[in-house]
């Protein structure tokens, strides 16, 4: 049980453009997904809290208007990274937990290369 | 401090040999504690959780949590060229998880 799926597992984009990353729970309800980056070589890096019905919170330093965060849904959390830039190629993963007591579960990511 | 710490390693251990990877964490109220495997380009993969005092086994993996020194643990038995890989101790917040930087663990054959 408690399946995170992440979609795409990688897009290659222009620079400029935008792009939407997708995130669903499978089989448990989520209120909250969690939206981590990752560079290589580097720690897992929380960006964002997604908030069913809610506005996400934003991490410091994260920018909310160009990481737009959509949870419309108790088991869709959308990531767009907006006008994006060579250097927002990352690994993009999201994650949720079914409920306070289980651990956080976590899509399989988004390999993003912006060109 | 950070909120979760652990040494970056790389830990070497040679195949059939115990590893050891340790975990500090600063908040003496949290209750929830995890440990993820992580290949390279892979996203974190669930290995142990542990919520109270003890140790907790399954298959090769055993997890020890001391609250009182606020320390965890992750033991893997037998190591196999196969569990290298970097190892992510996680701590359940009030809100979210706190994540350490992760211990590359290389498990010599």
């Amino acid at each position: 049980g408690a399946v995170v799926s992440q979609h795409p597992s990688w897009v290659i984009c222009k620079s400029g453009t935008s792009v939407k990353i997708e995130c669903r729970s499978l089989d448990f309800q989520a209120t909250t997904m969690f939206w981590y980056r990752q560079f290589p070589k580097q720690s897992l890096m929380l960006m964002a809290t997604s908030n069913e019905g809610s506005k996400a919170t934003y991490e410091q330093g994260v920018e909310k208007d160009k990481f737009l965060i959509n949870h419309a849904s108790l088991t869709l959390s959308t990531l767009t990274v907006t006008s994006a830039h060579p250097e927002d190629s990352s690994f993009y993963i999201c994650s949720a937990d079914p409920d306070t007591n289980s651990p956080l579960h976590f899509g399989n990511g988004t390999r993003l290369t912006v060109t | 401090q950070k909120e979760v710490e652990q040494n970056s390693g790389p830990l070497s251990v040679p195949e059939g040999a115990i590893a050891s990877l340790n975990c500090t964490y600063s908040d003496r109220v949290s209750q929830s504690f995890f440990w993820y495997r992580q290949y390279s380009g892979k996203s974190p993969e669930l290995i142990m959780s542990i919520y109270s005092n003890g140790d907790k086994e399954d298959g090769r993996f055993t997890a020890q949590l001391n609250k009182a020194s606020q320390y965890v643990s992750l033991l893997i038995r037998d190591s196999q060229p196969s569990d290298s890989a970097t190892y992510l101790c996680a701590v359940r917040g009030t809100y979210k998880y706190i994540f350490g930087t992760g211990t590359r663990l290389k498990v010599l054959a």
